[in-house]
C-alpha cells in the first residue's frame, strides 16, 4: 500500500517568514495530493490540493509543488502569520483512500 | 451550504462495549469516508461509502462496520471496544465524481475506559 512520509515534524518560523514543508510518497498510481491544515481540537481543513498532471499550483500565500518523477510534494506558505499556527498534513491518493503524513506542527513566532 | 456534521461530540464506553457514530454529508456530496485519528497521528482510512454499498476499507478488523442511508448520512460502529479504539474519529465528505477530494467534520472524540 501507498506510505507517505513527512519532514519536518515540528518547524517554527518567525512571522513574515516562508515555511516549507516536504512529503514523498511511495505509490507511483497516486494522482491527488491534498494538504490539510488542522488547528488544536479542530476538524481537519482542506487548504489546498494538486493533481498529478499539473506541477505547481498556487492560492495566495501557499502553493504546492509536485515532482511525479521523485515522487516528492511540498508545502509553501509565504509571509506567515500567527494565525497559520497549526498542524498540517500532507496526504496521497490512488483512488478514494487518504493516505496520510504524520503531519508537521507549525509555529509562527511573532 | 452545510457543511459535514457528526454526533456525538464526546463518547466515554467501557472495553467490550457497543458504540454507534454518526455523521451528515455536506450538502450535494454522495460519498462518506471514515477514518480514525489517534493522538499526534494522521488519520487512518477506515472504509468509504457509496451509493449505500462499503466502496473499500482499511486494515481495520471487522468489528468496524458501518452503514450508508438514502440521504448519504452515515454511521460507524464499532463492536467489543477496545482500549486501543481511544481516538478522533472523523467523516468525511465527497462531491459527486470526486470521490478523493474530501471535507471532514468537526469529529466524535471516542474514550474506552
Amino acid at each position: 500500500g501507498e506510505n507517505v512520509e513527512q519532514h519536518p515534524s515540528t518547524l517554527s518560523v518567525q512571522e513574515g517568514d516562508s515555511a516549507v514543508i516536504k512529503c514523498t510518497y511511495s505509490d507511483s498510481a497516486s494522482n491527488y495530493f491534498p494538504w490539510y491544515k488542522q488547528e488544536l481540537g479542530k476538524r481537519p481543513q482542506l487548504i489546498i490540493d494538486i493533481r498529478s498532471n499539473v506541477g505547481e499550483k498556487k492560492d495566495q500565500r501557499i502553493a504546492v509543488t509536485l515532482n511525479k518523477t521523485a515522487k516528492h510534494f511540498s508545502l509553501h506558505i509565504t509571509e506567515t502569520q500567527p494565525e497559520d499556527s497549526a498542524v498540517y498534513f500532507c496526504a496521497a491518493s490512488g483512488s478514494y483512500q487518504l493516505t496520510f503524513g504524520k503531519g508537521t506542527k507549525l509555529s509562527v513566532i511573532p | 451550504e452545510t457543511g459535514v456534521t457528526q454526533s456525538p461530540t464526546h463518547l466515554i464506553k467501557t472495553r467490550g462495549q457497543q458504540v454507534t457514530l454518526r455523521c451528515s454529508s455536506q450538502s450535494g456530496h454522495n460519498t462518506v469516508s471514515w477514518y480514525q485519528q489517534a493522538l499526534g497521528q494522521g488519520p487512518q482510512f477506515i472504509f468509504q461509502y457509496y451509493r449505500e454499498e462499503e466502496n473499500g476499507r482499511g486494515n481495520f478488523p471487522p468489528r468496524f462496520s458501518g452503514l450508508q442511508f438514502p440521504n448519504y448520512s452515515s454511521e460507524l460502529n464499532v463492536n467489543a471496544l477496545e482500549l486501543d479504539d481511544s481516538a478522533l474519529y472523523l467523516c468525511a465528505s465527497s462531491p459527486s465524481g470526486r470521490r478523493d477530494t474530501q471535507y471532514f467534520g468537526p469529529g466524535t472524540r471516542l474514550t474506552v475506559l
